[in-house]
């Protein structure tokens, strides 16, 4: 298993409600990436986070946001939550921000009702 | 951006045999291939991957091959065995100077004893 942990591991919130998800990186990793996983699908790019600065952004709209810590540890706050929310949300950490390898989180899945 | 796309999405195979999944990418840009291996209701786990100054890697009973002309990539398994069973993402990391790493939509590989 990788280093990477996630908070909490489930979470159930209902519509137009905010959310928080937490991932703690691998030790020595400064990049920080977040995934939607919706159910049968690949994950799906929301942002990265390079030395607590967003270095990139899927297509995903500003409802999705997040932050970066000095120990590098990130959060995902997602705003005026939406059925279609409702997925697993990983995070992946790396050591760098070109042609690193990512380990992944296990994920927090969120049921939005 | 990136697109990734991926075949079969389901691929059944006897154990011992070998399996194949393809995946074509559509930015030339791209320059490092991960391939995922999940289990039902776990983390997506790194197998192998490749850069573009590459042309085949192998660990083991895994193989990756990348043809960056035709840009598609492929992923071989042989002997397979049960443990293999699960779903398998190909990946691509495009060109921006972030790590977008986008996901193909996911094999789904059934190994029968």
């Amino acid at each position: 298993e990788t280093g990477v942990t996630q908070s909490p591991t489930h979470l159930i919130k209902t519509r137009g409600q905010q959310v928080t998800l937490r991932c703690s990186s691998q030790s020595g990793h400064n990049t920080v990436s977040w995934y939607q996983q919706a159910l049968g699908q690949g994950p799906q790019f929301i942002f990265q986070y390079y030395r607590e600065e967003e270095n990139g952004r899927g297509n995903f709209p500003p409802r999705f946001s997040g932050l970066q810590f000095p120990n590098y540890s990130s959060e995902l706050n997602v705003n005026a939550l939406e059925l279609d929310d409702s997925a697993l949300y990983l995070c992946a950490s790396s050591s760098g921000i070109l042609q690193e390898t990512q380990y992944f989180g296990p994920g927090t899945r969120l049921l939005v009702l | 951006g990136e697109n990734v796309e991926q075949h079969p999405s389901t691929l059944s195979v006897q154990e011992g045999d070998s399996a194949v999944i393809k995946c074509t990418y559509s930015d030339s840009a791209s320059n490092y291939f991960p391939w995922y291996k999940q289990e039902l209701g776990k983390r997506p786990q790194l197998i192998i991957d490749i850069r573009s100054n590459v042309g085949e890697k192998k660990d083991q009973r895994i193989a990756v091959t990348l043809n960056k002309t035709a840009k598609h990539f492929s992923l071989h398994i042989t002997e397979t065995q049960p443990e293999d069973s699960a779903v398998y993402f190909c990946a691509a990391t495009g060109s921006g100077g972030y790590q977008k790493v986008t996901f193909g939509t996911g094999t789904k590989l059934q190994v029968i004893p």
